[in-house]
C-alpha cells in the first residue's frame, strides 16, 4: 500500500538553528512529493514540491527539500529558522496518472519555536 | 486571483443531523478533492471530483457524498451525524491540464462539531 511516513511528531528548536524534518515515501513507483505547512485554524500552505529534475528543491518561506530515491526519503530542511516557522509541517506523495488525482499524507510534524 | 474559499468556516451540528459544505474552487481549477483531518486519523482523502465526476473516492462510508456544479464549485454532504465526525473538512483545487504535474491548493477549512 502506498505511504508516507514522517517519524517526528514534535521537534523543538531555538530561533536561529537549523531544521530538518524527515519524511519517507513508500509507492510502486515514484511519485510526486509535497511539502505543506499548517498554522493552527488554518488550511494548507504549499511550501514546495518535487515532480522531477533536480533533487535539491527550493521553496517559499527560505525552505529547501531534497529527494533522495536510494532512500526513499524527502526531508525539508531550513538552515535558519524564525519564530514564526512554528507550525505543523506535512509531507504528501500524489500519482496523477490516468486521472488518478489523490494525495496521502504523512501524520505530520509540529515544530516548536523557542526564542 | 482569489484562493479556495469554503464556507462556513465553524458549524455545530447534533448527532443525527446532517450537513452541507460548499467549496468554491481557484479560478479556471476543475479539479476539487475534499480531505478530512482528525487528530486521531490525520489527513485522509474523502472524493475528488472533475467536470461534475466523482473521479477518485477514499475509504469513508456512504454518508459522505459529494457533488459538483458546472462552475466548478463543490458541495459535501454528511448525513446522520456521529459524534466521530467531528473534524477539519478541507477542499482543494487543482488545475487539470491532461499532464500529471497536478498541484491542490488548499481552503481554509471548515471546523464541524458534531454535539
Amino acid at each position: 500500500a502506498q505511504s508516507v511516513t514522517q517519524p517526528d511528531i514534535h521537534i523543538t528548536v531555538s530561533e536561529g538553528a537549523s531544521l530538518e524534518l524527515r519524511c519517507n515515501y513508500s509507492y510502486g513507483a515514484t511519485p510526486y512529493l509535497f511539502w505543506y505547512v499548517q498554522s493552527p485554524g488554518q488550511g494548507l500552505q504549499l511550501l514546495l514540491k518535487y515532480f522531477s529534475g533536480d533533487t535539491l528543491v527550493q521553496g517559499i518561506k527560505g525552505f529547501e527539500a531534497e529527494f533522495k530515491r536510494s532512500q526513499s526519503s524527502f526531508n525539508l530542511r531550513k538552515p535558519s529558522v524564525h519564530w514564526s516557522d512554528a507550525a505543523e509541517y506535512f509531507c504528501a506523495g500524489g500519482m496523477f496518472s490516468g486521472g488518478y488525482n489523490k494525495l496521502i499524507f504523512g501524520a505530520g510534524t509540529r515544530l516548536a519555536v523557542h526564542p | 486571483k482569489a484562493g479556495v474559499t469554503q464556507t462556513p468556516r465553524y458549524l455545530i451540528k447534533t448527532r443525527g443531523q446532517q450537513v452541507t459544505l460548499s467549496c468554491s474552487p481557484i479560478s479556471g481549477h476543475r479539479s476539487v478533492s475534499w480531505y478530512q483531518q482528525t487528530p486521531g486519523q490525520g489527513l485522509q482523502f474523502l472524493f475528488e471530483y472533475f467536470s461534475e465526476t466523482q473521479r477518485n473516492k477514499g475509504n469513508f462510508p456512504g454518508r459522505f457524498s459529494g457533488r459538483q456544479f458546472s462552475n466548478s464549485r463543490s458541495e459535501m454532504n454528511v448525513s446522520t451525524l456521529e459524534l466521530g465526525d467531528s473534524a477539519l473538512y478541507l477542499c482543494a483545487s487543482s488545475l487539470e491540464t491532461g499532464g500529471t504535474e497536478n498541484i491542490q491548493y488548499f481552503g481554509a477549512g471548515t471546523r464541524l462539531s458534531v454535539l
